[in-house]
């Protein structure tokens, strides 16, 4: 079965210090893998996905996420946080024989970023 | 930019009625998605559709249908609203082409079942 975990319901940064939003998955076969932000009474914005390629993938806000296979994750990371960063961040994966694009979404993580 | 609309941000109905939810989305995607979003629980995906005419059970489709007869439009249909449909209803797009397979969201419909 397919599934994604983000192990944090919350995580707090200091502004200016560097924030990691950890997600891990299992699915059969290569992963497609998301990340999606979600400020308060807002839908879900797309920040980045991996499809195949290069394990470090750049996305919008300044945002990054690193592919690792062997570890099956798939963390969303930042140099430098910014207040304006705080928002729900959800992880979420396809798997290469799903039908219909459907994606598995985790739970989601609140992000805090403190000034 | 895909832009996917929602007809109402803000609903609030009475048990036993019948809910309308629309959604529309402008970039000729084939797919699109209706999920509850509940504190806690994630997005959940209550049905998905990847064609005119054609629908797909998703997680939690009781007590929910759907109809998408043109292109660009997929409703959701609480045929008896209650009280635990209370939630944040999503819709989303995408297009099938696998260099561009990310869903594209609405702005969202809180629905209050009283």
């Amino acid at each position: 079965a397919q599934s994604v975990a983000q192990p944090e319901d919350q995580v707090n940064v200091a502004e200016g210090n560097p924030l990691t939003v950890k997600c891990t998955y299992s699915v059969s076969g290569n992963p497609y893998l998301f990340w999606y932000v979600q400020y308060p009474n807002r839908g879900l914005q797309f920040l980045l996905k991996y499809i195949t390629g290069d394990n470090l993938v750049k996305g919008s806000y300044g945002f990054e996420a690193e592919f690792n296979k062997s570890q099956t994750s798939f963390h969303l990371k930042k140099p430098s946080a910014l207040v304006s960063d705080s928002a729900l961040y959800f992880c979420a994966v396809r798997g290469f024989y799903n039908q219909g694009g459907k994606l598995i979404f985790g739970q989601g993580t609140e992000l805090s970023v403190k000034p | 930019d895909v832009k996917v609309t929602q007809s109402s941000r803000y609903l609030v109905k009475r048990t036993g009625e019948k809910v309308f939810l629309e959604c529309v989305q402008d970039m000729d995607h084939e797919n699109m998605f209706w999920y509850r979003q509940d504190p806690g629980l994630g997005l959940r995906l209550i049905y998905f559709s990847y064609d005119v005419k054609m629908k797909e059970k998703g997680d939690i489709p009781e007590g929910y249908s759907v109809s998408r007869e043109k292109k660009e439009r997929f409703s959701l249909i609480l045929e008896s609203a209650s009280t635990n449909q209370t939630s944040m209803y999503l819709c989303a797009s995408s297009s099938p082409a696998e260099d561009s397979i990310e869903q594209f969201f609405g702005p969202g419909t809180r629905l209050t079942v009283l």
